[in-house]
């Protein structure tokens, strides 16, 4: 079965500080990796996905992931963040090529971002 | 573009009560999803549909009912609402069930039961 780790509920950090999100998944297939961002009061959407080819992903506003097979990890990175990226990251993962093919969420890290 | 509308937004129940929970959307998509969101467990998978007429179970059916009426629209249904039902509920869509597609969500729909 597969599952996701985001060991992290809450991460808080300046503005303008590096940040990382942490993310680990338990699949036996191949897999994609997605990151989404739920900002206050709204609903889901897409921030980066992994399918394949290059393992370091990026999004338009400066998050960038990276695929480790190995560490079986797919963490969430962005240099320096803003007020504005305050909102709860939920880490996601989809296996093929298997039995089961649903898309499993992680429990979600909160970022909370302060002045 | 609407995306995905969910109504209503909110809604209080008393245990025992029943209430259908709405779902539409107009990207055309073959895929449509209930999901329920609780403080510390993410989002878990209620039911979903992979194509228009076909509904499965997924983590946690128990005291809910779904139909798919069309290819836009994915209603959800608790017949006797419990307190352990409070939740926020996420509909969604994708292209496809399989493979890598992203899902579009709505903007929730916050249930409290008493």
């Amino acid at each position: 079965a597969q599952s996701v780790t985001q060991l992290d509920s809450q991460v808080p950090v300046f503005e303008e500080a590096p940040v990382e999100l942490r993310c680990n998944y338990s699949s036996s297939v191949s897999v994609y990796l997605f990151w989404y961002v739920q900002y206050p009061n709204q609903g889901l959407q897409l921030l980066l996905k992994y399918l394949s080819g290059s393992t370091l992903v990026k999004s338009i506003n400066g998050f960038e992931a990276e695929f480790n097979k190995s560490q079986t990890s797919f963490h969430l990175r962005k240099p320096s963040v803003h007020i504005s990226d305050t909102a709860e990251y939920f880490c996601a993962v989809r296996s093929y090529g298997g039995a089961t093919n649903k898309l499993i969420f992680g429990t979600g890290t909160l970022l909370a971002v302060q002045p | 573009n609407a995306g995905v509308t969910q109504t209503p937004k909110f809604q209080v129940l008393k245990t025992g009560q029943s209430m259908t929970l709405q779902c539409a959307q107009d990207m055309n998509h073959n895929s449509m999803y209930w999901y329920r969101q609780d403080p510390g467990m993410g989002l878990r998978l209620i039911y979903y549909s992979a194509s228009e007429g076909t509904t499965d179970k997924g983590e946690v059916p128990n005291g809910y009912n779904v139909s798919r009426l069309n290819k836009r629209e994915f209603s959800l249904r608790l017949e006797s609402a419990a307190p352990s039902q409070t939740s926020v509920y996420f509909c969604a869509s994708s292209e496809q069930g399989q493979g890598p597609g992203e899902l579009f969500f709505g903007e929730g729909s916050r249930l409290t039961v008493l």
